[in-house]
C-alpha cells in the first residue's frame, strides 16, 4: 500500500492550459503539503493544510490553488500554466508535530512547453 | 530567517570509502532535524531524524548523523559507501511551524 500517492507521475502540457495534480495519503496524518523542486533540485514549500484548513501559503502565485476535500486528500490546481512552472511537485504528509517526520509522495514531473 | 546550509554541492568518493555530508542550520532554537535521500527520478526517502535525546542517531542503510548544538550542525556519515548510495542527499529542519525547510542538497557520486 502506497502511503502518499500522487497522480499523474508525469504531466506535459502547453502554456496557458489549466491542470491538476492529485494527492492522497492513507497514513491518517493531519497535515499535508505541496513542495516544488526546481531544476537545481531545490525544494521549497508551497502550501500546507491541517485537517482541511490552509496553514501555510508561501508567496505562491495565485494561479496555484490547493484544495483539500478531506484530510486525506490535497490537490493542486494550476491555472494558465507558464514555462517557469516546469518542475517536480511533491506532496507530503505528517502528523501534528514535526518529530514524527514527513512522508513524501514520488512526485509529479510537470513540463510546460 | 530559518535556513539550512549544505556547503558541499557535489561529493565524489570511491566505493568502500567513508563519507561525511555536512549540514548547518541557523536560528537559535533546536529544531527537528532530518536527512532525506533522493535517487534519480525518485521521491524523497527519510534516512534518519533527530528531535531529542542521544545526539548520535542511527538511520537506515547504515547511515548515522550527529547533532552538535555548539556547531549548529547535523552531519551525515557512513563508514563504507556502496555504489547504490549514489544519490542526492538533503538535510532539512522543522520547528513548531510544521514547515520543513530543506538545504540545497549534496549530490553524491560513487566510483568503483
Amino acid at each position: 500500500d502506497t502511503a502518499v500517492s500522487q497522480t499523474p507521475k508525469y504531466l506535459v502540457t502547453q502554456m496557458g492550459n489549466d491542470k491538476s495534480i492529485k494527492c492522497e495519503q492513507n497514513l491518517g496524518h493531519d497535515t499535508m503539503y505541496w513542495y516544488k523542486q526546481d531544476s537545481k533540485k531545490f525544494l521549497k514549500i508551497m502550501f500546507s493544510y491541517n485537517n482541511k484548513e490552509l496553514i501555510i501559503n508561501e508567496t505562491v502565485p495565485n494561479r496555484f490553488s490547493p484544495k483539500s476535500p478531506d484530510k486525506a486528500h490535497l490537490n493542486l490546481h494550476i491555472n494558465s500554466l507558464e514555462l517557469g512552472d516546469s518542475a517536480v511537485y511533491f506532496c507530503a504528509s505528517s502528523r501534528a508535530t514535526p518529530n514524527y517526520g514527513y512522508t513524501f509522495g514520488s512526485g509529479t514531473r510537470l513540463t510546460v512547453v | 530567517a530559518q535556513s539550512v546550509t549544505q556547503p558541499d554541492i557535489h561529493i565524489t568518493v570511491s566505493e568502500g570509502a567513508s563519507l561525511e555530508l555536512r549540514c548547518n542550520y541557523s536560528y537559535g532554537a533546536t529544531p527537528y532535524l532530518f536527512w532525506y535521500v533522493q535517487s534519480p527520478g525518485q521521491g524523497l526517502q527519510l534516512l534518519l531524524k533527530y528531535f531529542s535525546g542521544d545526539t548520535l542517531v542511527q538511520g537506515i542503510k547504515g547511515f548515522e548523523a550527529e547533532f552538535k548544538r555548539s556547531q549548529s550542525s547535523f552531519n551525515l556519515r557512513k563508514p563504507s559507501v556502496h555504489w547504490s548510495d549514489a544519490a542526492e542527499y538533503f538535510c532539512a529542519v522543522a520547528y513548531n511551524t510544521d514547515k520543513l525547510i530543506f538545504g540545497t542538497g549534496t549530490r553524491l557520486q560513487v566510483f568503483p
